[in-house]
C-alpha cells in the first residue's frame, strides 16, 4: 500500500540534544511538508520541499532543519535551539506543491517530548 | 493574508441526528478548500475538497460540505451522525502559489457523538 511512514512514533529529547524525525513516502509525490500540531492551535508549517535538493522555510522554521536528498525522504531535525519542542509532528506529501488542487496525504505523526 | 476559522471548539450531537461543523475562510481569489479528520494519536485523513463547480461536495464516510461564496463558508455536514464519527475535524485552505501549496488550517473542532 502506498503511504507515508513516520518514525519513531514517540521520541524523547534531552536538554541540548538534537533529534531527527524520519519521514518516508512511496507515493511518488514531488512535494513534502512538515507541520507542528499543538493543542488548540491547528497545524503550523515548519518546512516544505517541492523538489529534491530544494526546501523552503515555513511559518515556524526557527530551531528546525531539514534535508531532501531523495524524493522519498524528508527528515526533520529538531535542534537544541528549539526551546519548546514538545508537540506532535506531522509529515505530509502531495503530487505537486504550489498551485496544485490535490489534497495532501499525512503520516501518523511523531510525538516529541522533553526529558 | 489567507486564514481559516472554525468558530466552535466542540460540537456535541446525538447519534442519528444531523451534524454540522462550521468553517469560514478568508482568501484572495478562488479558494481550494479541504476537510480532514484526525483520530487520537493519528495523522490527518482527507475527507473532501472544493475546487470549483457544484457548491455541494460529497466525500468519504457519508460526509458532505457546502461551499457558500457570499458567506465565505465551507461547512461540513452529515445527515445522520455515528458514534464512530467522534474525532477532531480540521478545515483548511490551500496557501499562495509562492508558498509551496501549504495548507492553512483552522484550529480544529472536536466532534462528540453520544449514543
Amino acid at each position: 500500500d502506498g503511504g507515508i511512514t513516520q518514525s519513531p512514533k514517540y521520541l524523547f529529547r534531552k536538554e541540548g540534544q538534537n533529534v531527527t524525525l524520519s519521514c518516508e513516502q512511496n507515493l511518488n509525490h514531488d512535494a513534502m511538508y512538515w507541520y507542528r500540531q499543538d493543542p488548540g492551535q491547528g497545524l503550523r508549517l515548519i518546512y516544505y520541499s517541492q523538489i529534491v535538493n530544494d526546501f523552503q522555510k515555513g511559518d515556524i522554521a526557527e530551531g528546525y532543519s531539514v534535508s531532501r536528498e531523495k524524493k522519498e525522504s524528508f527528515p526533520l531535525t529538531v535542534t537544541s535551539a528549539q526551546k519548546n519542542p514538545t508537540a506532535f509532528y506531522l509529515c505530509a506529501s502531495s503530487i505537486r506543491g504550489g498551485g496544485s488542487n490535490q489534497p495532501q496525504h499525512f503520516g501518523d505523526g511523531t510525538r516529541l517530548s522533553i526529558l | 493574508a489567507q486564514s481559516v476559522a472554525q468558530p466552535e471548539d466542540q460540537v456535541n450531537v446525538a447519534e442519528g441526528n444531523p451534524l454540522t461543523v462550521k468553517c469560514t475562510y478568508s482568501v484572495s481569489g478562488n479558494p481550494y478548500l479541504f476537510w480532514y479528520v484526525q483520530y487520537p494519536n493519528r495523522g490527518l485523513q482527507f475527507l473532501l475538497k472544493y475546487i470549483t463547480g457544484d457548491n455541494l461536495v460529497k466525500g468519504s464516510y457519508g460526509f458532505e460540505a457546502e461551499f457558500n461564496k457570499s458567506q465565505t463558508s465551507f461547512h461540513l455536514k452529515k445527515p445522520s451522525a455515528l458514534v464512530s464519527d467522534s474525532a477532531l475535524y480540521f478545515c483548511a485552505v490551500r496557501g499562495p502559489y509562492n508558498q509551496g501549496g501549504k495548507l492553512i488550517f483552522g484550529q480544529g473542532t472536536e466532534l462528540s457523538v453520544k449514543p
